[in-house]
């Protein structure tokens, strides 16, 4: 089973800052399929990213992803107050998939 | 516009089965990953398993011995079974579709079970 940490635990910044979370992988990510997700508190998890750096259909220009085997970022390049989340990164590229265990982004 | 909804019991006694559906509009359930993510209260996600093209399985190692995901096309649904349940199966259970991989593009809102004693 691949184990995905993501780092830091919390984010603690203001509206306009850039924010960059980390997602690492015990093992390479076969073909790059990482996806990253956005929660909010009571609700289901939001696609963001797929395939490590396309936009999922409707998200902003301002999250970007990026990176490759075992070391993966999401980039929020400028935080808006609905930004302000949870947000997990998922791997599909074995057969047993897993999720990282999330980052808080808060408002500072 | 796809839309996922899941019913089911909210409270399940301990050592019985847990039983969920997942209603899919919008979409043919014969095509896809269907698949069951739950969620323990405050913590993270964890994958339970999906079906796909409408027969073929996969689940979490963890929790295989313990898991059928099934899917009903005349109904445009896929259920969810976990035996022998204790109170680490407490948790938000979400149904979500993948489209063509499983990266999860449409969730249901979820909903709470709890395990009692």
């Amino acid at each position: 089973e691949i184990v995905l940490t993501q780092s830091p635990g919390t984010l603690s910044l203001s509206p306009g800052e850039r924010a960059t979370l980390s997602c690492r992988a015990s093992q390479s990510v076969s073909s790059n399929y990482l996806g990253w997700y956005q929660q909010k508190p009571g609700q289901a998890p939001r696609l963001l990213i797929y395939g490590a750096s396309s936009r999922a259909t409707g998200i902003p220009d301002r999250f970007s992803g990026s990176g490759s085997g075992t070391d993966f970022t999401l980039t929020i390049s400028r935080l808006e107050p609905e930004d302000f989340a949870v947000y997990y990164c998922q791997q599909y590229g074995s057969s047993s998939l897993t999720f990282g265990g999330g980052t808080n982004v808060e408002i500072k | 516009q796809v839309q996922l909804q899941e019913s089911g019991p909210g409270l399940v006694k301990s050592s019985e089965t847990l039983s969920l559906t997942c209603t899919v509009s919008g979409d043919f359930i014969s095509t896809y990953y269907w698949t069951w993510i739950r969620q323990p209260p405050g913590k993270g996600l964890e994958w339970i398993g999906y079906n796909y093209h409408s027969g073929r399985t996969n689940y979490n190692p963890s929790l295989k011995s313990r898991v059928t995901i099934s899917v009903d096309t005349s109904k445009n649904q896929f259920s969810l079974k976990l035996t022998s349940v204790t109170a680490a199966d407490t948790a938000v259970y979400y149904c979500a579709r993948g489209q063509w991989l499983p990266v999860y593009d449409y969730w249901g809102q979820g909903t709470l079970v709890t395990v009692s004693s």
